[in-house]
């Protein structure tokens, strides 16, 4: 199993909402990164976990909150965003920091209305 | 500073065509490695090919192949023969490995290939 799976496939919310994206894998990967891509845009790094705890946070706004509840699972808790934060949501994995083979989900594409 | 350069933007070509995708990078680490990803309108990114910064030989996969010259701070990726499933954004990124990384990639800005029938 390569994968990563990250749901849902799409979301759209309003600026009130409190929603979250999850993303999960089962290759025994102690690193997950989220990644924001806006459209034609490349990817941008977010968050990284390291064996479930958080090592890297690139100035992300505290209305993004993430959580690493055990070594499978990354989620991205999502209050109060605003329409510049739609964009596509990658999350990837790697068997630890360092380690270059990233394994990246479908991403969620999230719509702030 | 790290950085990736892809410039071309958009490249449209007729299939059957070859075309090749080129990438400038920026690092002053001696010890990186080198990838390109697939980014189909389905939006998952999909790895083709890792080159660590010590391997300078050319590799080719079937339609693939690629060209990575450390003298001049390139790795160019061509398609042979492209076909309409080639279709997609490519991206060339960068990581590095030395002390303090923390193994994210730095990407190019893209090059949006559209392979017409």
């Amino acid at each position: 199993d390569t994968e990563v799976t990250q749901t849902p496939k799409h979301l759209v919310m309003g600026m009130t909402n409190k929603k979250s994206l999850k993303c999960e894998q089962h290759m025994g990967h102690r690193a997950m990164y989220w990644y924001k891509q806006k459209a034609k845009k490349p990817p941008e790094l977010m968050f990284v976990y390291s064996y479930e705890k958080l090592s890297i946070n690139e100035s992300v706004p505290s209305r993004f909150s993430p959580e690493c509840p055990n070594s499978s699972l990354l989620n991205l808790h999502l209050h109060a965003l605003q329409p510049e934060d739609s964009a596509l949501y990658l999350c990837a994995s790697t068997r630890q920091v360092g380690d270059t083979e990233a394994f990246f989900g479908q991403g969620t594409r999230l719509t702030v209305v | 500073a790290q950085k990736v350069t892809q410039a071309q933007t958009e490249i449209s070509v007729v299939e059957k065509e070859d075309v090749t995708l080129d990438c400038v990078y920026e690092t002053r680490d001696t010890t990186y490695y080198l990838f390109w990803y697939k980014q189909p309108p389905s939006g998952e990114l999909v790895f083709l090919i890792r080159r660590n910064s010590f391997d300078e030989q050319n590799e080719i996969s079937g339609r693939y192949s690629w060209n990575f010259q450390k003298s001049t701070s390139s790795f160019n990726f061509t398609i042979t023969a492209s076909q309409v499933v080639d279709s997609a954004v490519y991206f060339c990124a960068l990581s590095e490995t030395g002390r303090g990384s923390q193994g994210n990639l730095i990407f190019g800005k893209g090059t949006k290939l559209s392979v017409k029938p």
